[in-house]
């Protein structure tokens, strides 16, 4: 059974750091790229960013681009997203989710429960 | 951008379309989401049209133009959800998700 857990959310001052998890079972993780999606309290989803397997190719959303870094580790089977530079805005619900397929754009076909992030004074 | 009607109400045993609209959508895959209150968003039609199993024959898809849409057949209780559509943008190598609709059955 595929299985993703995050891990790491919290409260954090505006300006702080914080590093999100996502442990990974039950598929070849290596084998396909994977992805953080983020939804702000009462708010629809939003795509933060995309790590591909393989070669670890990276995309990330304009809004979090140059503050956010992906990454995984495929021996420990786990994703990752260093969030530095936090503003207010990056309050949300972050699920990491897989793609269905190990090519192309597929959908993503399963999703983590998520990890609340809330930045606050 | 992708653009979705905020909510969509329907009486159960009818049929509820709502549409995902954006520039040319019909040269993209637009895959589909189902939310429901307080869970993870769960994969639903991909690939404009594709099915995966555990999702009912009332759901489907069709893209075209500038509109995608997501059809419901004889809607039940149960299919009242937050729905999404998404589509890769490769002009920006960027993930874009529709704005949501609150799909409401009466």
């Amino acid at each position: 059974e595929v299985q993703l857990v995050e891990s790491g959310g919290g409260l954090v001052q505006p300006g702080g750091s914080l590093r999100l998890s996502c442990a990974a079972s039950g598929f070849t993780f290596n084998s396909y790229a994977m992805n953080w999606v983020r939804q702000a309290p009462g708010k629809g989803l939003e795509w933060v960013s995309s790590i591909s397997g393989g070669r670890g190719s990276t995309y990330y959303a304009d809004s979090v681009k140059g503050r956010f870094t992906i990454s995984r580790d495929n021996f420990k089977n786990t994703l990752s997203l260093q969030m530095n530079s936090l503003r207010a805005e990056d309050t949300a619900v972050y699920y990491c989710a897989k793609d269905r397929y190990n090519s192309g754009w597929p959908p993503f076909d399963c999703w983590g429960q998520g990890t609340l992030v809330t930045v606050s004074s | 951008v992708l653009t979705q009607p905020p909510s969509v109400s329907v009486a159960p045993g009818q049929t509820a379309r709502i549409t995902c609209g954006g520039n040319n959508i019909g040269s993209k895959s637009v895959h589909w989401y189902q939310q429901k209150p307080g869970q993870a968003p769960a994969m639903g039609i991909y690939y404009d049209s594709d099915r995966p199993s555990g999702i009912p024959e009332r759901f489907s898809g069709s893209n075209s133009g500038n509109t995608a849409t997501l059809t419901i057949s004889r809607v039940e209780a149960g299919d009242e959800a937050d729905y999404y559509c998404q589509v890769w943008d490769s002009s920006s190598d960027h993930w874009v998700f529709g704005g949501g609709t609150k799909l409401t059955v009466l």
